[in-house]
Protein backbone atom coordinates (compact mmCIF):
# COMPACT_ATOMS: atom_id res chain seq x y z
CA UNK A 1 0.00 0.00 0.00
CA UNK A 2 0.89 3.14 -0.97
CA UNK A 3 1.64 5.66 2.13
CA UNK A 4 3.69 8.50 3.93
CA UNK A 5 4.41 7.26 8.02
CA UNK A 6 5.38 9.50 10.65
CA UNK A 7 6.45 8.82 13.36
CA UNK A 8 5.73 9.62 16.06
CA UNK A 9 1.97 10.39 15.66
CA UNK A 10 1.75 11.80 19.69
CA UNK A 11 4.25 13.37 21.63
CA UNK A 12 4.52 15.39 24.72
CA UNK A 13 8.00 16.58 25.36
CA UNK A 14 9.70 19.44 27.50
CA UNK A 15 11.66 23.36 26.41
CA UNK A 16 15.36 22.05 25.07
CA UNK A 17 14.97 18.59 24.30
CA UNK A 18 16.08 17.30 21.15
CA UNK A 19 13.78 15.45 19.34
CA UNK A 20 13.07 14.12 15.81
CA UNK A 21 10.00 13.25 14.09
CA UNK A 22 10.51 10.73 11.18
CA UNK A 23 8.78 10.39 7.81
CA UNK A 24 9.38 7.64 5.76
CA UNK A 25 7.17 6.73 2.19
CA UNK A 26 7.23 3.87 -0.02
CA UNK A 27 6.64 5.41 -3.60
CA UNK A 28 9.80 6.31 -4.54
CA UNK A 29 8.99 9.97 -4.52
CA UNK A 30 11.84 12.53 -5.32
CA UNK A 31 9.98 15.11 -3.56
CA UNK A 32 8.98 15.60 0.18
CA UNK A 33 8.18 18.31 2.49
CA UNK A 34 7.15 19.12 6.18
CA UNK A 35 4.01 21.43 7.15
CA UNK A 36 2.72 22.51 10.53
CA UNK A 37 -1.16 23.67 11.12
CA UNK A 38 -1.38 26.03 13.97
CA UNK A 39 -5.33 26.98 14.60
CA UNK A 40 -5.88 30.25 12.27
CA UNK A 41 -2.90 30.02 10.00
CA UNK A 42 -3.78 26.98 8.26
CA UNK A 43 -0.71 24.88 6.88
CA UNK A 44 2.56 26.15 6.40
CA UNK A 45 5.70 25.13 4.48
CA UNK A 46 8.69 24.30 6.94
CA UNK A 47 11.09 22.96 4.62
CA UNK A 48 11.33 20.10 1.52
CA UNK A 49 13.80 18.28 -0.22
CA UNK A 50 13.83 18.20 -4.02
CA UNK A 51 15.99 15.09 -4.02
CA UNK A 52 18.35 13.32 -1.96
CA UNK A 53 20.54 15.45 -0.65
CA UNK A 54 19.25 18.16 -1.80
CA UNK A 55 17.14 20.56 0.61
CA UNK A 56 15.49 23.81 1.26
CA UNK A 57 13.53 26.37 3.46
CA UNK A 58 10.06 26.94 3.09
CA UNK A 59 7.93 29.59 4.67
CA UNK A 60 8.60 28.79 8.83
CA UNK A 61 11.89 27.32 8.47
CA UNK A 62 13.45 28.69 12.53
CA UNK A 63 13.88 26.39 14.68
CA UNK A 64 13.84 23.16 12.45
CA UNK A 65 16.27 20.68 10.50
CA UNK A 66 16.08 18.55 8.18
CA UNK A 67 18.26 16.05 6.10
CA UNK A 68 17.59 13.66 3.00
CA UNK A 69 20.25 10.96 2.98
CA UNK A 70 17.74 8.51 1.92
CA UNK A 71 14.98 9.01 -1.21
CA UNK A 72 12.44 7.20 0.83
CA UNK A 73 12.99 9.12 4.16
CA UNK A 74 12.87 13.06 5.45
CA UNK A 75 13.26 13.21 9.56
CA UNK A 76 12.34 16.22 10.86
CA UNK A 77 14.79 17.20 13.83
CA UNK A 78 13.90 20.28 16.71
CA UNK A 79 17.28 21.09 18.21
CA UNK A 80 15.52 22.21 20.71
CA UNK A 81 12.22 22.60 21.08
CA UNK A 82 10.53 25.74 22.60
CA UNK A 83 6.36 25.95 22.81
CA UNK A 84 5.77 27.85 20.15
CA UNK A 85 6.73 24.58 18.07
CA UNK A 86 3.47 23.12 19.59
CA UNK A 87 1.83 22.39 16.57
CA UNK A 88 0.40 19.37 14.12
CA UNK A 89 3.31 18.43 11.56
CA UNK A 90 2.91 16.74 8.37
CA UNK A 91 4.78 15.08 5.89
CA UNK A 92 4.17 15.04 2.27
CA UNK A 93 5.38 13.50 -0.74
CA UNK A 94 5.01 13.76 -4.38
CA UNK A 95 7.27 12.96 -7.31
CA UNK A 96 8.25 16.28 -9.19
CA UNK A 97 5.79 17.25 -12.05
CA UNK A 98 6.62 20.74 -12.13
CA UNK A 99 3.82 21.71 -9.35
CA UNK A 100 0.89 20.08 -9.65
CA UNK A 101 0.48 20.06 -6.23
CA UNK A 102 -0.05 15.76 -6.20
CA UNK A 103 0.83 15.48 -2.76
CA UNK A 104 0.69 12.52 -0.28
CA UNK A 105 0.25 13.16 2.99
CA UNK A 106 1.48 11.37 6.51
CA UNK A 107 -1.23 10.75 9.29
CA UNK A 108 0.04 13.77 11.19
CA UNK A 109 2.16 13.76 14.07
CA UNK A 110 0.75 15.98 17.19
CA UNK A 111 3.46 17.58 19.07
CA UNK A 112 3.17 19.35 22.67
CA UNK A 113 6.27 21.31 23.98
CA UNK A 114 5.97 22.09 27.48
CA UNK B 1 2.62 35.80 -4.33
CA UNK B 2 -0.27 33.77 -4.07
CA UNK B 3 -2.14 33.31 -1.29
CA UNK B 4 -5.75 31.43 -0.08
CA UNK B 5 -8.65 33.02 1.40
CA UNK B 6 -11.41 31.08 3.35
CA UNK B 7 -13.53 33.86 5.20
CA UNK B 8 -15.94 31.66 7.06
CA UNK B 9 -14.01 30.63 9.71
CA UNK B 10 -16.92 28.30 11.44
CA UNK B 11 -19.81 27.23 9.85
CA UNK B 12 -23.14 25.18 11.27
CA UNK B 13 -25.48 23.88 9.95
CA UNK B 14 -28.87 21.41 10.13
CA UNK B 15 -28.09 17.98 9.07
CA UNK B 16 -29.47 18.10 4.95
CA UNK B 17 -29.15 21.77 4.62
CA UNK B 18 -27.11 22.84 1.92
CA UNK B 19 -24.01 24.33 2.68
CA UNK B 20 -21.19 26.30 0.50
CA UNK B 21 -17.69 26.91 1.36
CA UNK B 22 -16.20 29.91 -0.10
CA UNK B 23 -12.35 29.97 -1.24
CA UNK B 24 -10.74 33.01 -2.68
CA UNK B 25 -7.38 33.30 -4.44
CA UNK B 26 -4.66 34.95 -5.49
CA UNK B 27 -1.91 34.23 -8.12
CA UNK B 28 0.18 35.76 -10.88
CA UNK B 29 0.82 32.76 -12.48
CA UNK B 30 -1.56 31.77 -15.69
CA UNK B 31 -1.13 27.97 -14.53
CA UNK B 32 -2.15 26.74 -11.27
CA UNK B 33 -3.68 24.22 -9.39
CA UNK B 34 -6.53 24.41 -6.69
CA UNK B 35 -7.69 21.85 -4.59
CA UNK B 36 -10.16 20.96 -1.23
CA UNK B 37 -8.93 19.07 1.62
CA UNK B 38 -10.97 17.36 4.26
CA UNK B 39 -9.58 17.04 7.70
CA UNK B 40 -11.97 14.97 10.13
CA UNK B 41 -11.55 15.17 14.01
CA UNK B 42 -9.51 12.41 13.89
CA UNK B 43 -6.82 14.59 11.84
CA UNK B 44 -5.76 13.54 8.87
CA UNK B 45 -5.88 15.00 5.71
CA UNK B 46 -8.28 13.66 2.88
CA UNK B 47 -7.66 14.78 -0.83
CA UNK B 48 -11.43 15.54 -2.39
CA UNK B 49 -10.41 17.21 -5.39
CA UNK B 50 -7.93 19.07 -7.81
CA UNK B 51 -8.58 21.32 -10.56
CA UNK B 52 -6.26 22.87 -13.17
CA UNK B 53 -6.16 26.63 -14.03
CA UNK B 54 -7.67 25.88 -17.67
CA UNK B 55 -10.41 23.60 -16.16
CA UNK B 56 -13.58 25.68 -15.19
CA UNK B 57 -15.91 22.94 -15.76
CA UNK B 58 -17.76 22.54 -12.50
CA UNK B 59 -17.02 18.78 -11.00
CA UNK B 60 -19.75 17.10 -8.57
CA UNK B 61 -19.15 13.78 -7.11
CA UNK B 62 -21.95 12.50 -5.54
CA UNK B 63 -23.13 15.08 -2.74
CA UNK B 64 -19.96 17.68 -3.11
CA UNK B 65 -19.66 19.93 -6.17
CA UNK B 66 -16.94 22.20 -6.55
CA UNK B 67 -17.77 25.50 -8.87
CA UNK B 68 -14.74 27.32 -10.23
CA UNK B 69 -14.54 30.78 -11.39
CA UNK B 70 -11.52 32.64 -12.72
CA UNK B 71 -13.20 35.64 -13.38
CA UNK B 72 -14.10 35.98 -9.47
CA UNK B 73 -10.92 33.95 -8.43
CA UNK B 74 -12.99 31.53 -6.52
CA UNK B 75 -13.23 27.89 -6.14
CA UNK B 76 -16.19 27.35 -3.50
CA UNK B 77 -17.56 23.89 -2.28
CA UNK B 78 -20.82 22.97 -1.65
CA UNK B 79 -21.85 20.15 0.25
CA UNK B 80 -25.75 19.27 -0.98
CA UNK B 81 -28.22 17.53 1.88
CA UNK B 82 -25.34 17.37 4.50
CA UNK B 83 -24.41 14.35 6.65
CA UNK B 84 -23.11 14.98 10.25
CA UNK B 85 -20.16 12.95 9.23
CA UNK B 86 -19.80 15.84 7.04
CA UNK B 87 -18.60 17.53 10.02
CA UNK B 88 -14.82 18.44 9.82
CA UNK B 89 -12.22 21.18 8.82
CA UNK B 90 -12.10 21.81 5.25
CA UNK B 91 -8.99 23.58 3.03
CA UNK B 92 -8.87 24.80 -0.03
CA UNK B 93 -5.19 25.27 -1.18
CA UNK B 94 -3.29 26.60 -4.64
CA UNK B 95 -0.25 25.21 -6.33
CA UNK B 96 1.61 27.58 -8.99
CA UNK B 97 3.07 25.25 -11.99
CA UNK B 98 6.30 25.35 -13.09
CA UNK B 99 7.35 24.82 -16.84
CA UNK B 100 7.64 21.02 -17.48
CA UNK B 101 10.97 19.40 -16.26
CA UNK B 102 11.76 22.11 -14.24
CA UNK B 103 11.47 20.56 -11.25
CA UNK B 104 11.00 22.99 -8.22
CA UNK B 105 8.70 23.25 -4.89
CA UNK B 106 5.81 21.16 -5.22
CA UNK B 107 4.19 23.66 -2.45
CA UNK B 108 0.84 24.02 -1.24
CA UNK B 109 -0.56 27.42 -0.25
CA UNK B 110 -3.27 26.82 1.90
CA UNK B 111 -5.81 28.62 3.32
CA UNK B 112 -6.71 28.93 7.03
CA UNK B 113 -10.00 26.66 6.93
CA UNK B 114 -12.97 25.99 7.39
CA UNK B 115 -14.73 24.38 10.27
CA UNK B 116 -18.08 22.55 8.99
CA UNK B 117 -20.50 21.18 11.88
CA UNK B 118 -23.24 19.58 11.25
CA UNK B 119 -25.86 19.36 13.47
CA UNK B 120 -28.59 16.54 13.88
Amino acid sequence: EAQVTQNPRYLITVTGKKLTVTCSQNMNHEYMSWYRQDPGLGLRQIYYSMNVEVTDKGDVPEGYKVSRKEKRNFPLILESPSPNQTSLYFCASSYNRGGTGELFFGEGSRLTVL
Amino acid sequence: AQKVTQAQTEISVVEKEDVTLDCVYETRDTTYYLFWYKQPPSGELVFLIRRNSFDEQNEISGRYSWNFQKSTSSFNFTITASQVVDSAVYFCALSEATPYFNFGNEKLTFGTGTRLTIIP
